[in-house]
């Protein structure tokens, strides 16, 4: 079985100041990670996954993350934070193999950039 | 540009009804998924289909059934609606043959049932 744990439900942030999301995770198997974004009344769109190699995963609109095996995280990382960035956060892991393997999503984070 | 469209943003309904929500995809995605996300739960899988007319629960499947009729379309229904699936409603889809692939989501469905 897998896991996934975002600890932060809300993490508020000032404009233009740096801002990490937490995620760790679980899983008896190699796994997938991903992170999504959720816009105010809106879907899921992908932000950034790991899938192998390179454990700094770089994604869209700025936003990094650091896959780390031995501590089983996955956080999220962006260096300085805009007013658009304002959205729910959605850390997930998948199982490797073909066919459908389940995702599992984190309870999401909610990043709120005050002006 | 891939695309998933859900058949209603909003949605108000009465206890009791039957209510079907339809999601459309045209990537030729084999797998497709409903879930439904409320605050503090994130989402949650409640029938997922591999094929057409193929289908398998997910974890919340109780008052819930679902149809794949075509490759594209997949629809959620509630029999008889109730207070407690007032909630968003997300469908997406993926490459079934694709191990690493994300899956694709639709804008969502924020349904109402009073």
């Amino acid at each position: 079985a897998q896991s996934v744990t975002q600890l932060d439900s809300q993490v508020p942030v000032f404009e233009e100041a740096p801002v990490e999301l937490r995620c760790n995770y679980s899983s008896s198997v190699s796994v997938y990670l991903f992170w999504y974004v959720q816009y105010p009344n809106q879907g899921l769109q992908l932000l950034l996954k790991y899938l192998s190699g390179s454990t700094l995963v770089k994604g869209i609109n700025g936003f990094e993350a650091e896959f780390n095996k031995s501590q089983t995280s996955f956080h999220l990382r962006k260096p300085s934070v805009h007013i658009s960035d304002t959205a729910e956060y959605f850390c997930a892991v998948k199982g490797p193999g073909g066919g459908y393997q389940k995702v599992t999503f984190g309870t999401g984070t909610k990043l709120q950039v005050i002006p | 540009d891939v695309k998933v469209t859900q058949s209603s943003r909003y949605l108000v309904k009465r206890t009791g009804e039957k209510v079907f929500l339809e999601c459309v995809q045209d990537m030729d995605h084999e797998n497709m998924f409903w879930y439904r996300q409320d605050p503090g739960l994130g989402l949650r899988l409640i029938y997922f289909s591999y094929d057409v007319k193929m289908k398998e629960k997910g974890d919340i499947p109780e008052g819930y059934s679902v149809s794949r009729e075509k490759k594209e379309r997949f629809s959620l229904i509630l029999e008889s609606a109730s207070t407690n699936q007032t909630s968003m409603y997300l469908c997406a889809s993926s490459h079934r043959h694709r191990e690493e692939e994300t899956q694709y989501f639709g804008p969502g469905t924020r349904l109402l049932v009073l």
